[in-house]
């Protein structure tokens, strides 16, 4: 089935400095890729996604890239702000079918203000 | 519009007691899926409903867990006997399916209920 390896587990940045989470995927044939943010106590919300048909997708501050050779992708966020501050989990379609989705372990981001 | 509604948000039960948690996904939305996260993790799936039919339960404790979705709506999800390591949240989302072979459809995730068992 997917594997889905999320890197760092935690990390700390400065306010306005930016910040990289990555992820590994292990099913070459996973072509839809979400990033949910969680703050405590909080549900998931999506916050950008990718599909496979591009390599790089921008909201504002922030931004997927998708290497499908390497089969990784990162979530930048930059000129972080302390309401950046939760865990962040990126996703892989479930080898299912691909409608569920597998999760990575999470990235506990805090901006330091 | 409304988004994924869940209740209760907070349970605490003993150990061997019965427990329900109740979804009702977004309007429209035909999938429905129940996922699991425990402290410190992502969500994992328990099971996966497209209309009123379960699609993909493979990852559900069927022992002790049991899910439906009555008229493809709403959804209950139930354990019984709870166990100590049923303490975790219990989240619900939902997407509309795109009827797309392959194509994974956008999901939202309601707020969860947290569950603890003592």
């Amino acid at each position: 089935g997917e594997n889905v390896e999320q890197h760092p587990s935690t990390l700390s940045v400065q306010e306005g400095d930016s910040a990289v989470i990555k992820c590994t995927y292990s099913d070459s044939a996973s072509n839809y890729f979400p990033w949910y943010k969680q703050e405590l106590g909080k549900r998931p919300q999506l916050i950008i996604d990718i599909r496979s048909n591009v390599g790089e997708k921008k909201d504002q501050r922030i931004a997927v890239t998708l290497n499908k050779t390497a089969k990784h992708f990162s979530l930048h966020i930059t000129e972080t702000q302390p309401e950046d501050s939760a865990v962040y989990f990126c996703a892989a379609p479930s080898d299912t079918g691909r409608r569920a989705l597998t999760f990575g372990s999470g990235t506990r981001l805090q901006v330091q203000p | 519009e409304a988004g994924v509604v869940q209740s209760p948000r907070y349970k605490i039960i003993e150990k061997k007691q019965p427990v329900a948690f109740w979804c009702n996904p977004i309007s429209g939305h035909n999938t429905l899926y129940w996922y699991r996260q425990n402290l410190g993790q992502g969500p994992e799936l328990l099971i996966r409903y497209e209309n009123e039919e379960a699609v993909d339960d493979s990852q559900l404790p069927k022992d002790r867990f049991s899910a439906e979705r009555l008229k493809g709506v709403d959804s209950t999800l139930k354990i019984q006997p709870a166990e100590l390591g049923d303490s975790a949240v219990y989240l619900c989302a939902s997407s509309l399916d795109s009827r797309v072979a392959g194509v994974t459809d956008t999901q939202y995730f309601g707020p969860g209920t947290r569950l603890t068992v003592l």
